[in-house]
């Protein structure tokens, strides 16, 4: 069975601190993979994407990176925070014709 | 403006009644997939749906493709279906999320 786990589940950071998030799959070869951001009482908005390893889509510009070093491990990160990074981060995978299965989530919180 | 719209927007219902949540879509989706946000923040899948129809216990829904909406039916309200009800359908690389519906079912 395919599991999917993020680290950490909560932080909490000072403005200009640095950031890494991560997000490993366990139980599936060459999956997609997501990093999606929740604000507070808000959507799910997707920041990136990645199908293979050390290739990585970017689909809105937060002021956050991405990266996928290994098949199954993907990374977020940036050197500065912000006030706005501030929410609930998902990492997501899927392969062709399957649905999107999220991870539990990391909540972050800026200050 | 939003590519995916859900109604309504809130809902409360006795326990024991039925509704239905809405999403009208402005993409080519090619699949559309219902969950249920949890209080801890964890998105439980409900529904993955190709055009069609699927039922799965109290819930039922349906994509229509060709005039871009999702439904989902929930029949019998329970306590613990309460939470925030996102409609996400799919083209391409992306998974665009609807505002919400956030459902509170009383007793």
């Amino acid at each position: 069975a395919q599991t999917i786990h993020q680290w950490p589940v909560a932080e909490i950071k000072a403005v200009g601190s640095p950031l890494s998030l991560g997000c490993t799959i366990k139980g599936k070869s060459s999956p997609n993979l997501y990093w999606y951001w929740q604000a507070t009482g808000g959507t799910l908005q997707q920041l990136f994407y990645s199908i293979t390893v050390g290739q990585v889509e970017s689909v809105v510009q937060l002021n956050l990176s991405a990266s996928r070093p290994k098949d199954d491990q993907f990374i977020l990160s940036t050197e500065k925070l912000l006030l706005s990074h501030s929410g609930f981060y998902l990492c997501a995978w899927r392969t062709a014709n399957s649905d999107y299965t999220f991870g539990s989530g990391t909540r972050l919180l800026v200050i | 403006g939003d590519k995916v719209k859900q109604s309504p927007s809130a809902l409360s219902l006795q326990e024991g009644t039925n509704s239905a949540l809405r999403c009208n879509f402005s993409i080519a989706a090619t699949t559309v997939q219902w969950f249920l946000q949890n209080p801890r923040g964890s998105l439980i899948n409900l529904f993955y749906l190709v055009p069609g129809t699927k039922e799965n216990g109290r819930l039922k829904s349906t994509f229509n493709s060709k005039e871009s909406y999702s439904t989902l039916h929930i029949r019998d309200a329970q306590l613990e279906d309460s939470g925030t009800y996102f409609c996400a359908p799919s083209g391409s690389w992306q998974l665009i999320f609807g505002s919400g519906t956030q459902l509170t079912v009383m007793p």
